[in-house]
């Protein structure tokens, strides 16, 4: 069975410009999860989706960031516009049950650089 | 405060050795506790749970003390596919699975 896939692998941007990033969770996970971890310091959690819902927002550091899921299948990160303190390790994660049971799996990660 | 504490390390020990990781959490709604494996440059994978009673997975052995609020994780019989970054996570029953990480403990295992 496939795993969490993300795209791109990695993306280096200018500041000021428009990055997306995508996420595809295990098929069947109503749960998926983003992530991010800047240079030294810990992964911290941006929001978490049940199905097409965002259950919790509450990590989105501003309104530059704004996260979608569709149909409840795939996920997508808009960063609009980039600063220079967005960049970091934007990992994406999915589990089948959401009260901290189930095991997260998590994707590759996407590399982000703002220049 | 860090939701999560742990020390950063590195450890370098050599193969056959047992090591030994800590972490304190500071919220005490926590309610699962997890250690995670993250190589270099790789996506973190769930290496346990941990459960109140401690519990065992071949060389590894998880710890919890909801007393004091600490995780630990112990390695038996070190090998050199042991050299990871280890994470210790949490998370409060409440807000659905969100986790809390701490910054990790890097380990190296040396021949």
């Amino acid at each position: 069975e496939a795993g969490v896939t993300q795209f791109p692998s990695h993306s280096v941007i200018e500041k000021g410009q428009t990055v997306t990033l995508r996420c595809d969770p295990i098929s069947g996970h109503d749960n998926l999860y983003w992530y991010r971890r800047v240079m030294g310091k810990e992964i911290k959690f941006l929001l978490h989706f049940v199905k097409e819902s965002k259950q919790d927002e509450s990590g989105m550091p501003n309104n530059r960031f704004l996260a979608e899921r569709t149909g409840g299948t795939y996920s997508t990160l808009k960063v609009q516009p980039a600063e220079l303190e967005d960049s970091g390790v934007y990992f994406c994660a999915s589990s089948q049950v959401g009260t901290g049971e189930g095991e997260q799996f998590f994707g590759p990660g996407t590399r982000l650089t703002v220049l | 405060r860090k939701e999560v504490e742990q020390d950063p390390g590195p450890f370098n020990v050599p193969e056959g050795a047992t090591v030994a990781f800590n972490c304190t959490y500071s919220n005490s709604a926590s309610q699962s506790f997890f250690w995670y494996r993250q190589d270099c440059r790789k996506e973190p994978k769930l290496l346990m749970s941990v459960y109140s009673s401690g519990n065992e997975d071949g060389r590894f052995t998880a710890q919890l003390n909801r007393a004091s609020q600490y995780i630990s994780l112990l390695i038996r019989d070190s090998k050199l596919s042991d050299s990871a970054t280890y994470l210790c996570v949490v998370s409060r029953g409440s807000t659905l699975g969100r986790l809390y990480f701490g910054r990790g403990t890097q380990l190296t295992v040396w021949p």
